[in-house]
C-alpha cells in the first residue's frame, strides 16, 4: 500500500534560518502530494500541493517539488519566522482508483520550533 | 463558509460511558473523513463517506466505534463503551472529491476518557 516517510523531529531553528523537512513516499500510480500544517490547538490546513512530476507547490514562502525519480517531496523555506512554529505533515492521495483517490495517507508529522 | 465545524471541542468522560462526536462538513462537499490523532500512532484515518455512504471503515479500531452520516450536513462518531485508550484528538475533514482532493479539517475534539 501507499506510505509516507518524513524526517523525525523535533526540528529547532533560529529565526531567519533555512528549513528543510524531508519527505519520501511509496505509491503505485501517480499520487498528488501535499504538505499540511497544524498550529497548536488547531486542525490541519493545506500549505501546498503538487499534482504531477516536476510540479512545484508554493505558499507563504514555503516550496516543495514533486520528484518522481527520487519519490520525494521535500519542504523548504529560505528564512523561517517564529510564526512558522507548528507541526508539518507530508501526505499523498490514494491511487487505487475510484473513491480511494480522495483519501490521504499522512506521514507522522515533524514538529518545528523557531526561536527568536 | 464557516469551514468544518466539530463539537464538542473538549470532552471528558469516564470509562464505560457513551461518547458522541459531531461534525458538520463544508456545504457542497461530498466526502467526509474521520481521523484520530495520538502521539504514539500519529494521524489515523478511521472511516470515510461519499455522498453520505460509508466507503471504507477499515480504520475503525473496534466494534465499540461506529459512525453515521444521516444527511449531507451532519455526521457522528460514537464510542460505546469508551475506554481510556480512546483518549485522543478526533478530527473531521471534508472535500470536494473529484473536483478537488484537498481536505479541509475541523478544529478537532479532544477526548479524555478517565
Amino acid at each position: 500500500g501507499n506510505s509516507v516517510t518524513q524526517m523525525e523531529g523535533p526540528v529547532t531553528l533560529s529565526e531567519e534560518a533555512f528549513l528543510t523537512i524531508n519527505c519520501t513516499y511509496t505509491a503505485t500510480g501517480y499520487p498528488s502530494l501535499f504538505w499540511y500544517v497544524q498550529y497548536p490547538g488547531e486542525g490541519l490546513q493545506l500549505l501546498l500541493k503538487a499534482t504531477k512530476a516536476d510540479d512545484k507547490g508554493s505558499n507563504k514562502g514555503f516550496e516543495a517539488t514533486y520528484r518522481k525519480e527520487t519519490t520525494s517531496f521535500h519542504l523548504e523555506k529560505g528564512s523561517v519566522q517564529v510564526s512558522d512554529s507548528a507541526v508539518y505533515f507530508c501526505a499523498l492521495s490514494g491511487t487505487e482508483g475510484g473513491g480511494s483517490n480522495y483519501k490521504l495517507t499522512f506521514g507522522k508529522g515533524t514538529l518545528l520550533t523557531v526561536n527568536p | 463558509d464557516a469551514g468544518v465545524i466539530q463539537s464538542p471541542r473538549h470532552e471528558v468522560t469516564e470509562m464505560g460511558q457513551e461518547v458522541t462526536l459531531r461534525c458538520k462538513p463544508i456545504s457542497g462537499h461530498d466526502y467526509l473523513f474521520w481521523y484520530r490523532q495520538t502521539m504514539m500512532r500519529g494521524l489515523e484515518l478511521l472511516i470515510y463517506f461519499n455522498n453520505n455512504v460509508p466507503i471504507d471503515d477499515s480504520g475503525m479500531p473496534e466494534d465499540r466505534f461506529s459512525a453515521k452520516m444521516p444527511n449531507a450536513s451532519f455526521s457522528t462518531l460514537k464510542i460505546q463503551p469508551s475506554e481510556p485508550r480512546d483518549s485522543a484528538v478526533y478530527f473531521c475533514a471534508s472535500s470536494l472529491g473529484a473536483k478537488s482532493n484537498i481536505q479541509y479539517f475541523g478544529a478537532g475534539t479532544r477526548l479524555s476518557v478517565l
